[in-house]
Formats: structure tokens, C-alpha cells, sequence
């Protein structure tokens, strides 16, 4: 059973270029989160997502930043006008259910914004 | 919400028990203690959870104190491979989702 898939692993932007990171969740798993990390700091939650609905999105800067799970196709966490302080690494996790369940992460895109 | 408290930093020998401890003494009576850990900038990897009982599996072991104010996660043979960033999330529920809440979490370093 796959994990997690995250792509690209490495993605590298100019400032006011679009980034687009994808998540393919665990199969059979319908729930979806993104956390990004900055460096030498913790994961800091964004966004939970069903299959085309947005649960939780408390964590998401308010502007640049989209979050979408369409019914066919990975989960992709979009950024619009990256700037430098949007450098960090984004990591993609699902989980089974909503209650007890752990969430299982995947490896990581780590965007770099020259 | 229930936060967590751990030290920063712990060092352990190679084969022998690794006890990461973790204060938690807002959580309340429906949270989930979970255990998580990264390795070197990996996505973070998960160890175990539980909710008032003892729990072991594969990875490790979990002792949660009858007040619940307090855990202990347990690795029983530690080996180089489990030095990481360890974290203790108490689960926060917020509408219909579940929400993790990393703090900086406990530096394992294994040593030979």
C-alpha cells in the first residue's frame, strides 16, 4: 500500500511566480491536511480537506494561498506571487477518518523562492 | 486547546530504553495523546497514540499518568535510527476535523 505522495520534492520559483505543490493521499483515505514548516521551526498546520470540501482552513495565510480536493486527482495547495518568506517545506498528510485516527505524512516538497 | 510541554533535548545510549516525557496538564477528558517523530527534515512519521490506557506496538510504548496531566513515550532498544525531533500532540478537535498542534518537540540523539 502506497503512503503518502507528494511531488515535486524540490521546487524552486522566482518571487511572483505560482507554486503548486500535489498530495496524493493514502488509498482509501478522504481526508487531507497541509502543514508547512519553516526553518529549524515546527510544522504549523494550514488547511484539512475533504474530497471537494474545504473543513478547516484556520491556518492558511489569508491572501495568496488556495487549497483544493477535487473529486478525481490529487489535493493541491496552491501559491500565488510567491515571495522569499514562503521558502519552507510543505508537507501533505491523510488520514482514514476524522476522529481517533493518525495521520499518516507524506515526504515533503521543499520550495525555495530565489 | 491543550499544550504540551517537552524537553528540548535528550541523549540516550545505543540498545538501552529511551523514556521522552510530556506534560500535558490542560488536556481534557475526549483528547487524544499522539506521538509523532522526524527524522532529518523527513515528513514526520507516526509512533503511537492513545487516550487513557497504556498502549504498545511495533515502535514503542505509551504510559499515560491516571490524571492524564502526563505521558512517557517509551522506546525500548534505541538504536542510531531513532534519533529525531520526537513530538507530543494532544489532539484538538475543531469543527468536523482534527486539528495537530506541533510544538518543537524533544531532539532524541542516540549516541554508540
Amino acid at each position: 500500500n502506497a503512503g503518502v505522495m507528494q511531488n515535486p520534492r524540490h521546487l524552486v520559483r522566482r518571487r511572483g511566480q505560482e507554486a503548486r505543490l500535489r498530495c496524493s493521499p493514502m488509498k482509501g483515505h478522504s481526508h487531507v491536511y497541509w502543514y508547512r514548516q519553516l526553518p529549524e521551526e515546527g510544522l504549523k498546520f494550514m488547511v484539512y480537506l475533504q474530497k471537494e470540501n474545504i473543513i478547516d482552513e484556520s491556518g492558511m495565510p489569508k491572501e495568496r494561498f488556495s487549497a483544493e480536493f477535487p473529486k478525481e486527482g490529487p489535493s493541491i495547495l496552491r501559491i500565488q506571487q510567491v515571495v522569499r518568506g514562503d521558502s519552507a517545506a510543505y508537507f501533505c498528510a491523510s488520514s482514514l477518518g476524522q476522529d481517533s485516527y493518525e495521520q499518516y505524512f507524506g515526504p515533503g516538497t521543499r520550495l525555495t523562492v530565489t | 486547546d491543550a499544550k504540551t510541554t517537552q524537553p528540548p533535548s535528550m541523549d540516550c545510549a545505543e540498545g538501552r530504553a529511551a523514556n521522552l516525557p510530556c506534560n500535558h496538564s490542560t488536556i481534557s477528558g475526549n483528547e487524544y495523546v499522539y506521538w509523532y517523530r522526524q527524522i532529518h527534515s523527513q515528513g514526520p512519521q507516526y509512533i503511537i497514540h492513545g487516550l487513557k490506557n497504556n498502549e504498545t506496538n511495533e515502535m514503542a510504548s505509551l504510559i499515560i499518568t491516571e490524571d492524564r496531566k502526563s505521558s512517557t513515550l517509551i522506546l525500548p532498544h534505541a538504536t542510531l535510527r531513532d534519533t529525531a525531533v520526537y513530538y507530543c500532540i494532544v489532539r484538538v478537535a475543531r469543527n468536523y476535523g482534527q486539528n495537530f498542534v506541533f510544538g518543537p518537540g524533544t531532539r532524541l540523539s542516540v549516541l554508540p
